[in-house]
């Protein structure tokens, strides 16, 4: 059974740095069928895709936080992460860490949802 | 950019009704990425339908979506205690958005 777990400091002061990192266990994250996001959701607010990662290394982010995120793989831990930079009190919100389930066709790629969520992890900027 | 608006903000039935929920695009998107989700208060988010009809793995068939082009409908057929909770749709491409999400409460 395939499980996400974040974790991660759940207060930061405002301008740091939020570092946060995803787990995954009961499959590898090398596998080429499935991509890595970043998804939170402000308090009493709905879902904000923040972004995903391939294990190619390519990246997509949401434009408007594209200048403030970075994510990335580590595949021998089997984990990935997220940085967000120069954090405001906008960026409270639970961070969940998801499986992209996306697999390659002959010109373009199938899409199977986003299959698996951690449980998430709530943080504050204050 | 696409931009998903969800219709109505909440629905408030009774167990046994018939739940019609309508998410809209601003341009023709193709079904081929249109997922519904379902979030249960203090929970994570739960991949219901993906290619806008097909059910994930575990999905009740009281669930069922339809639609093409700029609208898409997820249908429950018959409410169940635990399906009162918040729906959202989703456009995948390389690019995700999701809709403001609809609430489904008990009347």
């Amino acid at each position: 059974q395939v499980q996400l777990k974040e974790s991660g400091p759940g207060l930061v002061k405002p301008s740091e740095t939020l570092s946060l990192t995803c787990t995954v266990s009961g499959a590898s994250i090398t596998s080429t069928s499935y991509r890595w996001g970043w998804i939170r959701q402000s308090p009493g607010k709905g879902l904000a895709w923040i972004g995903n990662i391939q294990t190619s290394g390519r990246t997509d982010y949401n434009p408007s936080l594209r200048s403030q995120v970075n994510i990335s793989v580590d595949m021998s831990k089997n984990e990935f992460s997220l940085k967000v930079t120069s954090v405001t009190a906008a960026d409270t919100a639970v961070y969940f860490c998801a499986r992209v389930r996306a697999v390659a066709a002959a010109t373009s790629y199938l899409y199977y949802g986003m299959d698996v969520w951690g449980p998430g992890t709530p943080v504050i900027v204050s | 950019e696409i931009v998903l608006t969800q219709s109505p903000g909440t629905l408030s039935l009774s167990p046994g009704d018939r739940a019609t929920l309508s998410c809209r695009a601003s341009q023709t998107i193709s079904n081929a990425y249109l997922a519904w989700y379902q979030q249960r208060p203090g929970q994570a988010p739960r991949l219901l339908m993906y290619s806008a009809s097909s059910r994930a793995a575990g999905v009740p068939d009281r669930f069922s979506g339809s639609g093409y082009g700029t609208d898409f409908t997820l249908t429950i057929s018959g409410l169940a205690p635990e399906d009162f909770a918040v729906y959202y749709c989703q456009h995948y491409v390389d690019s995700v958005t999701f809709g403001p999400g609809t609430k489904v409460e008990v009347k």
